[in-house]
């Protein structure tokens, strides 16, 4: 099956910019969807299609798909941005919707 | 507006069975594609399922042959019936709208399964 990897943590400081990978093999053939989850909340989508953005979703977010990484770029930090993030594909040779495990991002 | 509730969650012991439903209003279930996602305590995301418009049904491995995605096209509801469940299935269960490519657009505010003796 396939797997995508994320790093279990990123802290970034109010302002400066917070970047999440998220690998897996040749993940840049595939589309590459983002969602943000605060305690308590369910997801929310931030990015779908590596790069296009929700109605809402502020334009600080960004994302960027190529070879063998995915990346979720967060420009700007606020207190608010603080939550776990996570890829996602459609792994179309099973038809099965595949997560990572997720980022937390802190907000030092 | 695009909302979705979930509801028949709740307590069941090792073995049991328990019937999930996902109401949807602002579109047709039975017109999109629909999925089940499930995240465990402190744990992440979990896929489980998903029902394409024309029926067709996919699961995780993890689920395949204990669990079945199945729509009602007259009340728009989604379901998902878990039968013989094991203590790792006790987690948050969401709904969600799920589009062309995978991506997952909506989601239910998400219901509490624990299956415990």
């Amino acid at each position: 099956s396939y797997v995508l990897t994320q790093p279990p943590s990123v802290s970034v400081a109010p302002g400066k910019t917070a970047r999440i990978t998220c690998e897996g093999n040749n993940i840049g053939g595939k589309s590459v969807h983002w969602y943000q989850q605060k305690p308590g909340q369910a997801p929310v989508m931030v990015i779908y299609y590596d790069s296009d953005r929700p109605s809402g979703i502020p334009e600080r977010f960004a994302g960027s798909n190529s070879g063998d990484t995915a990346t979720l770029t967060i420009s700007r930090v606020e207190a608010g941005d603080e939550a776990d993030y996570y890829c996602q594909v459609w792994d179309s040779s099973t038809d099965q919707r595949v997560f990572g495990a997720g980022t937390k991002v802190t907000v030092l | 507006e695009v909302q979705l509730e979930e509801s028949g969650g709740g307590l069941v012991q090792p073995g049991g069975s328990l019937r999930l439903s996902c109401a949807a209003s602002g579109f047709t279930i039975s017109s999109n594609y629909m999925s089940w996602v499930r995240q465990a305590p402190g744990k992440g995301l979990e896929w489980v399922s998903v029902i394409y418009s024309d029926g067709t049904t996919h699961y995780a491995e993890s689920v395949k042959g204990r669990f079945t995605i199945s729509r009602d096209k007259s009340k728009n509801l989604l379901h998902l019936q878990m039968n013989s469940l094991k203590t790792e299935d006790t987690a948050v269960y969401y709904c969600a709208r799920d589009e062309a490519r995978g991506e997952l657009d909506y989601w239910g505010q998400g219901v509490q399964v624990t299956v415990s003796s």
